[in-house]
Protein backbone atom coordinates (compact mmCIF):
# COMPACT_ATOMS: atom_id res chain seq x y z
CA UNK A 1 0.00 0.00 0.00
CA UNK A 2 0.92 3.89 0.02
CA UNK A 3 3.58 5.64 2.38
CA UNK A 4 2.90 7.89 4.84
CA UNK A 5 0.66 10.80 3.39
CA UNK A 6 0.29 14.62 4.21
CA UNK A 7 -1.94 17.75 3.28
CA UNK A 8 -1.62 20.12 2.20
CA UNK A 9 2.34 19.27 0.91
CA UNK A 10 2.36 23.78 1.13
CA UNK A 11 0.54 26.12 3.14
CA UNK A 12 0.71 29.98 3.31
CA UNK A 13 -0.91 32.05 5.76
CA UNK A 14 -0.91 34.85 7.33
CA UNK A 15 0.17 35.59 10.81
CA UNK A 16 -3.04 35.11 13.50
CA UNK A 17 -4.95 32.46 11.55
CA UNK A 18 -5.23 28.79 12.15
CA UNK A 19 -4.20 26.08 10.19
CA UNK A 20 -4.53 22.34 10.11
CA UNK A 21 -2.15 19.61 8.71
CA UNK A 22 -3.03 16.57 8.12
CA UNK A 23 -1.38 12.64 8.38
CA UNK A 24 -2.93 9.45 6.68
CA UNK A 25 -0.49 6.96 8.33
CA UNK A 26 0.58 3.50 7.41
CA UNK A 27 -2.62 1.33 7.66
CA UNK A 28 -2.46 -1.08 10.53
CA UNK A 29 0.65 1.59 12.17
CA UNK A 30 0.01 1.69 16.03
CA UNK A 31 2.71 4.74 16.85
CA UNK A 32 2.15 7.89 15.03
CA UNK A 33 4.77 10.73 15.48
CA UNK A 34 4.68 14.71 14.56
CA UNK A 35 7.80 16.58 14.14
CA UNK A 36 8.99 19.94 12.70
CA UNK A 37 12.24 20.62 10.92
CA UNK A 38 13.77 24.09 10.52
CA UNK A 39 16.76 25.12 8.85
CA UNK A 40 19.57 24.56 11.48
CA UNK A 41 17.50 22.92 14.03
CA UNK A 42 16.97 19.29 13.10
CA UNK A 43 13.90 17.15 13.69
CA UNK A 44 12.13 18.10 16.96
CA UNK A 45 9.53 16.09 18.71
CA UNK A 46 6.08 17.43 18.77
CA UNK A 47 3.89 14.76 19.39
CA UNK A 48 3.64 10.91 19.85
CA UNK A 49 0.13 8.79 19.84
CA UNK A 50 0.57 5.01 20.21
CA UNK A 51 -3.07 3.47 20.43
CA UNK A 52 -5.90 4.38 22.33
CA UNK A 53 -3.51 5.49 24.78
CA UNK A 54 -3.65 9.36 25.95
CA UNK A 55 -1.04 11.28 23.58
CA UNK A 56 2.53 12.02 24.59
CA UNK A 57 2.34 15.68 24.21
CA UNK A 58 5.67 17.14 25.86
CA UNK A 59 7.23 18.36 23.09
CA UNK A 60 4.05 20.81 21.78
CA UNK A 61 5.97 24.17 22.13
CA UNK A 62 3.14 26.50 22.96
CA UNK A 63 -0.69 25.65 24.14
CA UNK A 64 -1.35 26.99 20.42
CA UNK A 65 -0.47 23.92 19.21
CA UNK A 66 -2.87 20.60 19.15
CA UNK A 67 -3.70 17.23 17.79
CA UNK A 68 -5.38 14.71 17.97
CA UNK A 69 -5.51 11.53 16.05
CA UNK A 70 -9.05 9.98 15.22
CA UNK A 71 -10.02 5.80 14.88
CA UNK A 72 -6.28 5.58 15.65
CA UNK A 73 -5.46 6.48 12.11
CA UNK A 74 -5.48 9.94 10.37
CA UNK A 75 -4.12 12.66 12.31
CA UNK A 76 -4.39 16.40 12.27
CA UNK A 77 -2.35 18.81 13.76
CA UNK A 78 -3.65 22.28 14.17
CA UNK A 79 -1.51 25.46 14.92
CA UNK A 80 -3.92 28.91 16.40
CA UNK A 81 -3.25 32.16 16.22
CA UNK A 82 -0.19 31.20 14.05
CA UNK A 83 3.43 33.30 14.33
CA UNK A 84 6.13 33.42 11.79
CA UNK A 85 8.54 31.38 14.22
CA UNK A 86 6.20 28.61 13.64
CA UNK A 87 6.89 28.43 9.69
CA UNK A 88 8.87 25.16 9.21
CA UNK A 89 8.19 21.69 7.70
CA UNK A 90 5.61 19.84 9.61
CA UNK A 91 6.48 15.79 9.53
CA UNK A 92 4.66 13.04 10.40
CA UNK A 93 5.96 9.71 10.46
CA UNK A 94 4.14 6.43 11.95
CA UNK A 95 5.44 3.08 12.89
CA UNK A 96 4.30 -0.80 13.35
CA UNK A 97 5.21 -0.79 16.80
CA UNK A 98 6.89 1.66 19.03
CA UNK A 99 10.70 2.10 18.38
CA UNK A 100 10.23 0.45 15.36
CA UNK A 101 11.24 1.93 12.20
CA UNK A 102 9.32 5.22 11.19
CA UNK A 103 7.80 5.73 7.83
CA UNK A 104 7.88 9.34 6.86
CA UNK A 105 5.75 11.53 4.88
CA UNK A 106 6.75 14.12 2.68
CA UNK A 107 5.89 16.71 5.12
CA UNK A 108 4.11 19.81 4.89
CA UNK A 109 5.35 23.23 4.80
CA UNK A 110 3.93 26.31 6.73
CA UNK A 111 4.88 29.58 5.50
CA UNK A 112 3.89 32.33 8.35
CA UNK A 113 3.50 35.68 6.78
CA UNK B 1 17.37 12.19 29.65
CA UNK B 2 18.68 11.14 26.29
CA UNK B 3 20.32 13.22 24.00
CA UNK B 4 22.13 12.77 21.01
CA UNK B 5 25.01 14.58 19.42
CA UNK B 6 25.94 14.95 16.23
CA UNK B 7 28.39 17.13 16.33
CA UNK B 8 29.20 18.09 12.74
CA UNK B 9 26.35 20.13 10.68
CA UNK B 10 28.35 19.71 6.93
CA UNK B 11 30.88 17.37 5.99
CA UNK B 12 32.56 17.81 2.93
CA UNK B 13 34.21 15.29 1.41
CA UNK B 14 35.64 13.96 -2.41
CA UNK B 15 33.97 11.05 -4.30
CA UNK B 16 35.92 8.16 -3.50
CA UNK B 17 37.36 9.38 -0.06
CA UNK B 18 36.17 7.34 3.44
CA UNK B 19 33.50 9.10 5.32
CA UNK B 20 33.00 8.95 8.92
CA UNK B 21 29.39 10.81 10.42
CA UNK B 22 29.82 10.94 14.08
CA UNK B 23 27.15 10.38 16.61
CA UNK B 24 26.92 10.35 19.86
CA UNK B 25 24.30 9.44 22.84
CA UNK B 26 23.68 9.71 26.70
CA UNK B 27 21.26 7.37 27.76
CA UNK B 28 21.58 5.36 31.18
CA UNK B 29 19.37 2.24 29.50
CA UNK B 30 19.47 0.01 26.24
CA UNK B 31 19.77 2.00 23.09
CA UNK B 32 18.06 0.92 19.75
CA UNK B 33 19.79 3.22 17.40
CA UNK B 34 19.45 4.40 14.11
CA UNK B 35 20.42 6.49 11.32
CA UNK B 36 18.21 8.23 8.81
CA UNK B 37 18.69 9.95 5.67
CA UNK B 38 17.11 12.54 3.75
CA UNK B 39 17.95 13.12 -0.12
CA UNK B 40 17.19 16.09 -2.03
CA UNK B 41 13.49 16.30 -2.44
CA UNK B 42 12.73 13.20 -1.10
CA UNK B 43 11.14 11.84 2.13
CA UNK B 44 13.61 10.79 5.74
CA UNK B 45 13.98 7.37 5.32
CA UNK B 46 15.28 4.68 7.20
CA UNK B 47 19.31 3.82 6.50
CA UNK B 48 20.04 1.66 8.97
CA UNK B 49 19.61 0.54 12.60
CA UNK B 50 21.96 -1.15 14.98
CA UNK B 51 20.27 -3.99 15.58
CA UNK B 52 19.85 -5.05 12.15
CA UNK B 53 23.96 -4.95 11.90
CA UNK B 54 23.66 -4.81 8.16
CA UNK B 55 25.44 -2.92 5.53
CA UNK B 56 23.06 -0.47 3.50
CA UNK B 57 24.50 1.34 0.48
CA UNK B 58 28.25 0.28 1.66
CA UNK B 59 27.55 2.07 4.96
CA UNK B 60 28.03 0.41 8.60
CA UNK B 61 27.37 1.71 12.07
CA UNK B 62 28.88 0.32 15.19
CA UNK B 63 27.33 0.79 18.87
CA UNK B 64 30.17 1.24 20.84
CA UNK B 65 28.68 1.69 24.43
CA UNK B 66 31.61 2.41 26.00
CA UNK B 67 32.23 5.41 24.26
CA UNK B 68 28.52 5.58 23.60
CA UNK B 69 28.58 6.47 19.90
CA UNK B 70 27.33 5.04 16.77
CA UNK B 71 29.16 6.41 13.91
CA UNK B 72 28.26 6.25 10.56
CA UNK B 73 30.89 5.03 8.09
CA UNK B 74 31.60 4.78 4.19
CA UNK B 75 35.12 3.73 2.94
CA UNK B 76 34.39 5.47 -0.11
CA UNK B 77 31.98 7.59 -0.69
CA UNK B 78 29.88 8.46 -3.47
CA UNK B 79 28.44 11.34 -5.09
CA UNK B 80 25.20 10.13 -4.82
CA UNK B 81 25.73 9.76 -0.88
CA UNK B 82 25.06 13.59 -0.55
CA UNK B 83 22.18 13.43 1.37
CA UNK B 84 21.28 15.03 5.21
CA UNK B 85 22.00 12.68 7.90
CA UNK B 86 20.23 12.21 11.18
CA UNK B 87 21.06 9.91 14.28
CA UNK B 88 18.50 8.84 16.04
CA UNK B 89 18.15 7.40 19.58
CA UNK B 90 15.04 5.21 20.69
CA UNK B 91 14.49 3.39 23.83
CA UNK B 92 14.20 -0.27 24.48
CA UNK B 93 10.94 -0.30 26.67
CA UNK B 94 9.51 2.23 28.84
CA UNK B 95 8.71 5.02 26.63
CA UNK B 96 9.36 4.77 22.86
CA UNK B 97 9.77 9.05 22.13
CA UNK B 98 12.92 9.37 19.85
CA UNK B 99 15.67 11.61 20.16
CA UNK B 100 17.01 12.71 17.13
CA UNK B 101 20.23 14.28 16.45
CA UNK B 102 20.64 17.99 14.91
CA UNK B 103 21.88 16.09 11.46
CA UNK B 104 24.91 16.51 9.04
CA UNK B 105 24.75 17.14 5.79
CA UNK B 106 27.31 15.64 4.07
CA UNK B 107 28.33 16.85 0.29
CA UNK B 108 30.22 14.39 -2.13
CA UNK B 109 32.43 16.41 -4.25
CA UNK B 110 33.07 14.76 -7.87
Amino acid sequence: GAGVSQSPSNKVTEKGKDVELRCDPISGHTALYWYRQSLGQGLEFLIYFQGNSAPDKSGLPSDRFSAERTGGSVSTLTIQRTQQEDSAVYLCASSFAPGDEQFFGPGTRLTVL
Amino acid sequence: AQRVTQPEKLLSVFKGAPVELKCNYSYSGSPELFWYVQYSRQRLQLLLRHISRESIKGFTADLNKGETSFHLKKPFAQEEDSAMYYCALSRMGGSYIPTFGRGTSLIVHP
